[in-house]
């Protein structure tokens, strides 16, 4: 799976746009990017993935840019709550031989500030 | 609908000792993954169950076995623990074929196993 690269840590004001970025410039044809957060003392929840077109669902946004290169996780109304450590990682072909193994890196810290 | 439930939520064991950690898997679920997540650090796949048999495995040691009951829940089992085996050990379930599959895992809240 393709390795990727996250700032270690970020900071947002209550009620803006938090904006993650991601580079995963090794992605390959078939890899997926997935994004997973992890709030303090919690297991890692999923928040939103793509291959190439932007997706959207009701927690965030994934904006991927046309080759591929990087994407960033927009969360459009940053919360208290969102304060956590949020995880980019490339899967290659969903439902496949990957099934389940998630590669971890270590994560941007997000912190939501009132 | 119960989520992925995980037993124990913490405990302590000594050098040497062994270990059995749990996890019943999200309701429909198949698949079980285990993680080790050491402090400061990124979860670490350690092995996947589906069936009954171990599908997949990540760089760990053989002190690290496990086992999947036919009700679908799991057990991670560690022997002669080491200092740092201490870590939160999280079980993530997912369902092997579905149409529909996201590739998203279920997490549990994890156990947290502290190694003196």
């Amino acid at each position: 799976d393709a390795k990727t690269t996250q700032p270690p840590s970020m900071d947002c004001a209550e009620g803006r746009a938090a904006n993650l970025p991601c580079n995963h410039s090794t992605i390959s044809g078939n890899e997926y990017v997935y994004w997973y957060r992890q709030i303090h003392s919690q297991g890692p929840q999923y928040i939103i993935h793509g291959l190439k077109n932007n997706e959207t669902n009701e927690m965030a946004s994934l904006i991927i840019t046309e080759d591929r290169k990087s994407s960033t996780l927009i969360l459009p109304h940053a919360t208290l709550r969102d304060t956590a450590v949020y995880y980019c990682i490339v899967l290659l072909n969903a439902g496949g031989t990957s099934y389940g193994k998630l590669t971890f890196g270590q994560g941007t810290i997000l912190t939501v500030h009132p | 609908d119960a989520g992925v439930t995980q037993s124990p939520t913490h405990l302590i064991k000594t050098r040497g000792q062994q270990v059995t950690l749990r996890c019943s898997p999200k309701s429909g679920h198949d698949t079980v993954s285990w993680y080790q997540q050491a402090l400061g650090q990124g979860p670490q796949f350690i092995f996947q169950y589906y069936e009954e048999e171990e599908r997949q495995r990540g760089n760990f040691p053989d002190r690290f076995s496990g086992h999947q009951f036919p009700n679908y829940s799991s057990e991670l089992n560690v022997n002669a623990l080491l200092l740092g085996d201490s870590a939160l050990y999280l079980c993530a379930s997912s369902l092997a074929w579905d149409r529909r599959y996201t590739g998203e895992l279920f997490f549990g809240e994890g156990s947290r196993l502290t190694v003196l």
